[in-house]
């Protein structure tokens, strides 16, 4: 199973709106990061997040993280139509490989609609 | 130098062909990765290559062989492929443990007839 939920799994929205977007995960982590992507294009790396942080921004994002709910959320201001994207939010998990690997989650698809 | 560059980035292939991805990036990284993702799915981990040392998920089937010529080139070498098997390969890098920030090539697109 998923290490992370996301949801919502798809969200529209009109340009100079927020979007939000949320991220639960099962076990405990050190770090947790949101990546975007374009359709049919890699991941971009957008923020991370440690275990011990709260909040953090980056421009026009904010993003949250609540250990004792093992959840997070990512909060898109004042979209614009070139956010339109897949939004995954990842973890650092134990790995049956070896170490820890980068775990991602379900997956929001944001439109932003002109 | 920011950049993982992977070729091809379209490739179709029978089920008897062998072929091979390639994935180079010289940011000076130690660890390489290879992702599979289908559409609408998340990547799904399948090899990690960190100082050269090979770590596999074991639900991959042996007809993916990675190799890693060294730490700035990754192959994947596809044998005996089925149509399942059609997804976008993403390679990716990470300089050391302390950035755990991924950097992603942007994909082979690989269709199995």
């Amino acid at each position: 199973s998923q290490q992370g939920e996301e949801d919502p799994q798809a969200l529209s929205i009109q340009e100079g709106e927020n979007a939000t977007m949320n991220c639960s995960y099962k076990t405990s982590i050190n770090n947790l990061q949101w990546y975007r992507q374009n359709s049919g294009r890699g991941l971009v790396h957008l923020i991370l997040i440690r275990s011990n942080e709260r909040e953090k921004h980056s421009g026009r994002l904010r993003v949250t993280l609540d250990t004792s709910k093992k959840s997070s959320s990512l909060l898109i201001t004042a979209s614009r139509a070139a956010d339109t994207a897949s939004y995954f939010c990842a973890t650092d998990v134990p790995w049956g490989g070896g170490g820890n690997k980068l775990t991602f989650g379900t997956g929001t698809q944001l439109k932003v609609e002109l | 130098d920011t950049e993982v560059t992977q070729t091809p980035k379209h490739l179709v292939m029978g089920m008897t062909n062998k072929k091979s991805l390639k994935c180079e990036q010289h940011m000076g990284h130690r660890a390489m990765y290879w992702y599979k993702q289908k559409a609408k799915k998340p990547p799904e981990l399948m090899f990690v290559y960190s100082y050269e040392k090979l770590s596999i998920n074991e639900s991959v089937p042996s007809r993916f062989s990675p190799e890693c010529p060294n730490s700035s080139l990754l192959n994947l070498h596809l044998h005996a492929l089925q149509p399942e098997d059609s997804a976008l390969y993403l390679c990716a890098s990470m300089s050391d443990r302390l950035n755990e920030k991924l950097f992603f090539g942007s994909g082979t697109q690989l269709s199995v007839l």
